[in-house]
């Protein structure tokens, strides 16, 4: 069965700073992975995915992935963090439906 | 336009009763999810569609019946409610079943059961 596993409850980093938030997976054959963000009361919002190609995908508002298969890891990334970024992070395996994570909590310090 | 609407946002009912969450999507896409996402912040599927036939149906209570009368609309049941089905659920669509198609969600329904 597909699975994804996301091994930090929470991450925290100044404003300005790098951030990588972990998520490894596994899966038979080739995978779809996914990350999604979850501002507080509101739905999930899709960031980016990878299907195939290069491994390094650009997504919306700054994010990118770096897909990682001999690590069998797809860790969502940042240059730069804004305040503005802290939100809960859903890494997720598309099999027949898309299998989540269990989130990971992205706090930001100004 | 909103892609993905959830009515209602808020629900707050006794044991017992039956209540309905309704989901509609503006995107064309041809299937339709419900997952529920409890306290810890979990997500886990509860039903998809595609083009109004159920495709997967996870280990849900009885109490609980999707229905989707076209393929933008996937509305949830729920017969005799519990407390433990106090949670917030969430529809989702997206343009294929399967493949490499991210969802679009909607705004999620916060559901108290007391």
């Amino acid at each position: 069965a597909q699975s994804v596993a996301q091994p930090e409850d929470q991450v925290n980093v100044a404003e300005g700073n790098p951030l990588t938030v972990k998520c490894t997976y596994s899966v038979s054959g080739n995978p779809y992975l996914f990350w999604y963000v979850q501002y507080p009361n509101r739905g999930l919002q899709f960031l980016l995915k990878y299907i195939t190609g290069d491994n390094l995908v650009k997504g919306s508002y700054g994010f990118e992935a770096e897909f990682n298969k001999s690590q069998t890891s797809f860790h969502l990334k940042k240059p730069s963090a804004l305040v503005s970024d802290s939100a809960l992070y859903f890494c997720a395996v598309r099999d027949v439906v898309s299998i989540f994570g269990t989130g990971t909590r992205l706090q930001v310090f100004p | 336009d909103t892609a993905v609407s959830q009515t209602p946002k808020y629900l707050v009912t006794q044991m017992g009763n039956d209540k309905s969450i309704k989901c509609e999507q503006n995107l064309g896409h041809d299937t339709m999810y419900w997952y529920k996402q409890d306290s810890k912040k979990f997500l886990k599927i509860m039903f998809s569609y595609n083009n109004k036939e159920l495709i997967i149906n996870e280990t849900v209570p009885n109490r609980f019946s999707p229905k989707s009368p076209d393929k933008a609309h996937l509305n949830l049941h729920i017969n005799s409610l519990e407390l433990g089905d106090s949670a917030v659920y969430f529809c989702a669509s997206s343009r294929r079943a399967g493949g490499n198609y991210g969802y679009t969600f909607g705004s999620g329904t916060r559901l108290t059961v007391v």
